[in-house]
This record gives C-alpha cells, structure tokens and sequence, in this order.
C-alpha cells in the first residue's frame, strides 16, 4: 500500500492558463473522488469515478472543470482558462468496494492551486 | 440535503489531559457513516475513528473514542492522554451509502492545539 499520490504539490499559474493535475490512487481501489478544500473549509465534493466511469459530477464543477479515468487506474483534473476563484488545494480520494459501502477513502497529499 | 456542523473553529488542550471535539449533522436518512480525520499542517487528511449508525456501541481506537447520539445527531469526538503529535484540524465526516457514490461531506473542521 503505497498511498494515492497526486502531482505536482504545488501549482501557480496566471489567471486564464489551464493546469492539469494528476492522481495514482491505491492500486487496488476502483473507487476514486475529487475534492476541493479552501482556506478555513472542510473539503467540497467534485466528482466521483468507479472504475473509468465517472458517475458523479458536483455543480461546483463548472465547465472549465473536466476529469478523466481512461484506464481505471490514474486520473486527471483539468481546469481551463483559470480564474481567482479556483485557487484551492485539491484532494484525491479512493477506495474499495470490494468489502462494502463502508470502506473509508484514503486521501492524498493535495494539489495546492495558486492563481495569480 | 445532509449537513455538518463542526462549532468549534480551535480548542486547544494540555498534553495528557482528555478533549472532546464536538460535531452535528443532519440527515433524513436511517443508514450512514460517519468518520473523524485527521489534517496534520501541510500533511495528508488520516482516517482516526468511524462510526456505522446502525450501530449502539460507540467506536473506540485507542485514545480516540466517539460519542454518537443518533437521536441527537450528534458524533463527538474524545481524545483521551493528548499528545503534541494529535496537534491537527480535524474534521467530521457523514456519508450515506444509498447515494451511490459513498461521497463524503465535511464540517467546516476544529483545529486542535495541544500545548506542552
């Protein structure tokens, strides 16, 4: 069990680039989550994949925001043309389904987003 | 929709002794889980304690125990011999497994001091 590790740790960039993070869940985990957390804030749900089907998107995810799981395994978090107000860290999370609902997420390091 | 509520925004305890981190929640629903984790600075969010509604018997781990008064809506959590190590944010956490996508929702988070 070598964690979810997510890259890079820390990003800036200026206001309307796109960034693109990334996060290698648990191998074993088919479940993988998107969270954003603000300064001062519990983390917020973005979205959900199981295996490479993304089931669940949070209408905090505007369209700028898109994720992807081709292969089941890895994902990705792309924001487009970046605004102030996506400045946040943000959380991968994964788990298993395999012993039941009630399998907790393990988390990751986070992505610290800076926009200038 | 399911809320948290963490009240206290900091608590701060002396090494050894015992404090209680309170949190509410609100629900409609019967079935659910509710966790404790753990945010040391600048490091990644640690499972502590979970706790299945269905049930009675609060969880224990060690020096981490709850008190889940379902009726209330209550989950606190009691930290019992502090150590300097157990200085975090912690956050409450409820997921109800009928969502389909087991997505956590957070309180806003304590953040604990523990003072040598």
């Amino acid at each position: 069990d070598t964690g979810v590790s997510q890259d890079p740790r820390h990003k800036i960039t200026k206001r309307g680039q796109n960034v693109t993070f990334r996060c290698d869940p648990i191998s074993e985990h088919n479940r993988l989550y998107w969270y954003r957390q603000t300064l001062g804030q519990g983390p917020e749900f973005l979205t959900y994949f199981q295996n490479e089907a993304q089931l669940e998107k949070s209408r905090l995810l505007s369209d700028r925001f898109s994720a992807e799981r081709p292969k089941g395994s890895f994902s990705t978090l792309e924001i487009q043309r970046t605004e102030q107000g996506d400045s946040a860290m943000y959380l991968c999370a994964s788990s298993n389904s395999g012993q039941g609902s009630n399998q907790p997420q393990h988390f990751g390091d986070g992505t610290r987003l800076s926009i200038l | 929709a399911q809320t948290v509520t963490q009240s206290q925004p900091e608590m701060s305890v002396q090494e050894a002794e015992t404090v209680t981190l309170s949190c509410t929640y609100d629900t409609s629903e019967s079935n659910y889980y509710l966790f404790w984790y753990k945010q040391p600075p600048s490091r990644q969010m640690i499972l502590v304690i979970r706790q299945e509604a269905y049930k009675q018997q609060n969880a224990t781990e060690n020096r981490f125990s709850v008190n889940f008064q379902k009726a209330a809506k209550s989950f606190s959590l009691k930290i019992s011999d502090s150590q300097l190590g157990d200085t975090a944010m912690y956050f409450c956490a409820f997921m109800k497994p009928t969502s389909g996508t087991y997505k956590y929702i957070f309180g806003t988070g304590t953040r604990l001091k523990v003072l040598a």
